[in-house]
């Protein structure tokens, strides 16, 4: 979805090495997520943040952190990476509607760690 | 938390032919029962929901019902085309107002 983009694509990395992926949004939404998807797994969340000023982790956020910049920027940093950090990764807005919402996501950043 | 079991993993079917994939999920208090699909290369894209108060909804040849009482939700595709082949997701919102993911159905048409 091209409203909401996600830098760089393709990411190869060494273990112990500080990354920084990047995601933007031109929707508006105030709603913005980090997942990692690894094969058979689905999609697991990582951080997210409802406004500006609103930092939550989720399910897996041990050697994750975010950075919430702007309404339409939220970046994810690997402070140590490693080799099981090796994973898709996917960065999501969304704006709730009273009885649900719809996330939208970008294409995905490939991240692998040696 | 939300539990969410999805099945069957992978599925095969001939062109034509109508797929039905089951998730299934334990927190009783979520309401919103989405149906994401990805495919290759991209990312997840909704393609159908459902809210608690209803049963059933359709959209031309995909469909979602719900059964609250069994916590359960299926999605159901007929007159299955190429196209179709993709990974599908079950996502229900659960209380905190996250989207809990299923493990995913990679769903296969052979022409």
């Amino acid at each position: 979805d091209a409203d909401v983009t996600q830098t760089p694509r393709n990411r190869i990395t060494k273990t112990g090495k500080r990354i920084m992926l990047e995601c933007s949004q031109t929707k508006g939404h105030d709603r913005m997520y980090w997942y990692r998807q690894d094969p058979g797994l689905g999609l697991r969340l990582i951080y997210y943040s409802f406004d500006v000023k609103d930092i939550n982790k989720g399910e897996i956020s041990d050697g994750y952190s975010v950075s919430r910049q702007a309404q339409a920027k939220f970046s994810l940093s690997l402070e140590s990476a490693i080799p099981n950090q090796t994973a898709l990764y996917f960065c999501a807005t969304s704006e709730p509607t009273g009885q649900g919402e719809t996330q939208y996501f970008g294409p995905g950043t490939r991240l692998l760690v040696l | 938390g939300e539990n969410v079991e999805q099945h069957p993993s992978t599925l095969s079917v001939q062109e034509g032919d109508s797929a039905v994939i089951k998730c299934t999920y334990s927190d009783s208090a979520s309401n919103y029962f989405p149906w994401y699909k990805q495919e290759l290369g991209k990312g997840p894209q909704l393609i159908i929901d459902i809210r608690s108060n209803v049963g059933e909804k359709k959209d031309q040849r995909i469909a979602v019902t719900l059964n609250k009482t069994a916590k359960h939700f299926s999605l159901h595709i007929t007159e299955t085309q190429p196209e179709d082949s993709a990974v599908y997701f079950c996502a229900p919102l659960d209380s905190s107002y996250k989207l809990i993911f299923g493990s995913g159905t990679r769903l296969l048409v052979r022409p």
